[in-house]
């Protein structure tokens, strides 16, 4: 069956640490990988999006890779701040179809 | 509009009875998506629109949900004879032309409750 895994539920770090997010998938072909950040109440915002040609993007403290030979895409945060404290999601697209999958998502906390 | 809008952002429902959730995309994004998401959990896809027609609605847990979307616009999703496990975060997404590289936009999500 097709599966979307985030590392871990909650992940909690200090302030100016890097986070890392681990998504893995199984028996899904993705040309591409999104993330998200979702706050409590809100709908989740659009982050980054990677594409299988890619090995990895950067936008602002952000980088994500992509490992289509391991399935897994690694979500990284540097010099994190509470403010960065979320829910963080990841979405891949089911092949053959424009519509993307989600993950249960990993709950960033950053403390001061 | 500015941002996808959904409407209500709460709804209370007794067991049994039918509901409609409106999402209005943002002007000019062909492509729209509703997703579930129940508390603590991700989101799960329902149904996906292109225009007006709806290539995947594999999603849709049961044949009591049903959505549609008229004037390649505003879309309504419809639970009938609703059930307490249907209670959740109903979330709508828009994107231009369908192009995921694009991202979603979404909207707050309309809460309902069954009691």
């Amino acid at each position: 069956s097709q599966k979307i895994e985030q590392n871990s539920e909650a992940l909690n770090i200090q302030e100016g640490k890097t986070a890392t997010l681990t998504c893995n998938y199984t028996n899904y072909s993705p040309a591409y990988l999104q993330w998200y950040r979702q706050d409590p109440g809100r709908g989740p915002v659009f982050l980054l999006l990677i594409r299988e040609n890619e090995k990895e993007k950067r936008k602002e403290r952000l980088k994500v890779t992509f490992d289509t030979t391991l399935k897994q895409s690694l979500f990284h945060i540097t010099a994190s701040q509470p403010a960065d404290s979320a829910t963080y999601l990841c979405a891949l697209d089911k092949l053959g179809n424009n519509d993307m999958r989600f993950g249960a998502g990993t709950r960033l906390t950053v403390k001061p | 509009g500015a941002g996808v809008s959904q409407s209500p952002s709460n709804k209370v429902t007794e067991k049994g009875k039918d509901v409609e959730l409106r999402c209005d995309p943002i002007s000019g994004h062909t492509a729209l998506y509703w997703y579930r998401q129940s508390l603590g959990q991700g989101l799960e896809f329902l149904i996906y629109f292109q225009g007006n027609s709806a290539p995947d609605k594999s999603g849709l847990p049961s044949d009591r949900f049903s959505a549609e979307r008229t004037g390649g616009s505003v879309s309504t999703l419809t639970i009938q004879r609703t059930q307490q496990e249907d209670s959740a975060v109903y979330l709508c997404a828009s994107s231009l032309g369908g192009r995921v590289k694009d991202g979603y936009t979404f909207g707050s999500g309309t809460r309902l409750t069954v009691v």
